[in-house]
């Protein structure tokens, strides 16, 4: 069974330093990655995912993501982290065999930003 | 999250009634899902349904069930309400492994 592991339940950070959260993840085969962003009462936004092709992805609002195959590890990155980034991020593991079954969720880092 | 609409965002039952948690999407999703999320615990999966007409149990599907109505609606249908079924429900469409949700319905069983 597929499963994903977030260590850090919470993770505070100073504006403008960089982050890193980290993923790890247990799948049989190639496994698709995402991370999702969760903003306080709201749903969940795609920030990036992997498929296939070059490790490192690019997402939205300046987060990247690289996937390691040899350490099962999909950790996210941003260079500068800004206030707005407090929220909760979760990572996310999917098959590639047709995918429609969904997708099995991390239990979610909490990102806390110091001014 | 636009393309994804649920209703109610808010609800209270009483312990034993029962309602249900409508679920629209305007984005041609095949696939379609409803997930609860729990402090500390993460999304879980409840229920999906891969295509039209049909629908498979997730990781905790006891107490609930499901009607893939159309292409666009998905509802998740509470029986018997239990206190151990508060919880935020997400739905959710998708196209192959991606998935994008609603906004969420807060459900508190008293």
């Amino acid at each position: 069974a597929q499963s994903v592991t977030q260590p850090d339940i919470h993770i505070t950070v100073s504006e403008g330093a960089s982050l890193e959260l980290r993923c790890n993840y247990s799948y049989g085969a190639t496994p698709y990655l995402f991370w999702y962003v969760q903003s306080p009462g709201q749903g969940l936004q795609l920030l990036l995912k992997y498929f296939s092709g070059d490790t490192l992805v690019q997402g939205i609002k300046g987060f990247e993501a690289e996937f390691k195959r040899s350490q099962s590890s999909f950790n996210l990155r941003k260079p500068s982290v800004h206030w707005s980034d407090a929220a909760e991020y979760f990572c996310a593991v999917g098959g590639t065999g047709g995918g429609a079954d969904g997708l099995t969720f991390g239990k979610g880092t909490h990102l806390i930003i110091q001014p | 999250n636009a393309g994804v609409t649920q209703t109610p965002k808010f609800q209270v039952l009483k312990t034993g009634q029962s309602m249900t948690l409508q679920c629209a999407q305007d984005m041609n999703h095949n696939s379609m899902y409803w997930y609860r999320q729990d402090p500390g615990m993460g999304l879980r999966l409840i229920y999906y349904s891969a295509s039209e007409g049909t629908t498979d149990k997730g990781e905790v599907p006891n107490g609930y069930n499901v009607s893939r109505l159309n292409k666009r609606e998905f509802s998740l249908r509470l029986e018997s309400a239990a206190p151990s079924q508060t919880s935020v429900y997400f739905c959710a469409g998708g196209i192959g492994n991606t998935i994008y949700f609603g906004e969420g319905s807060w459900l508190t069983v008293v």
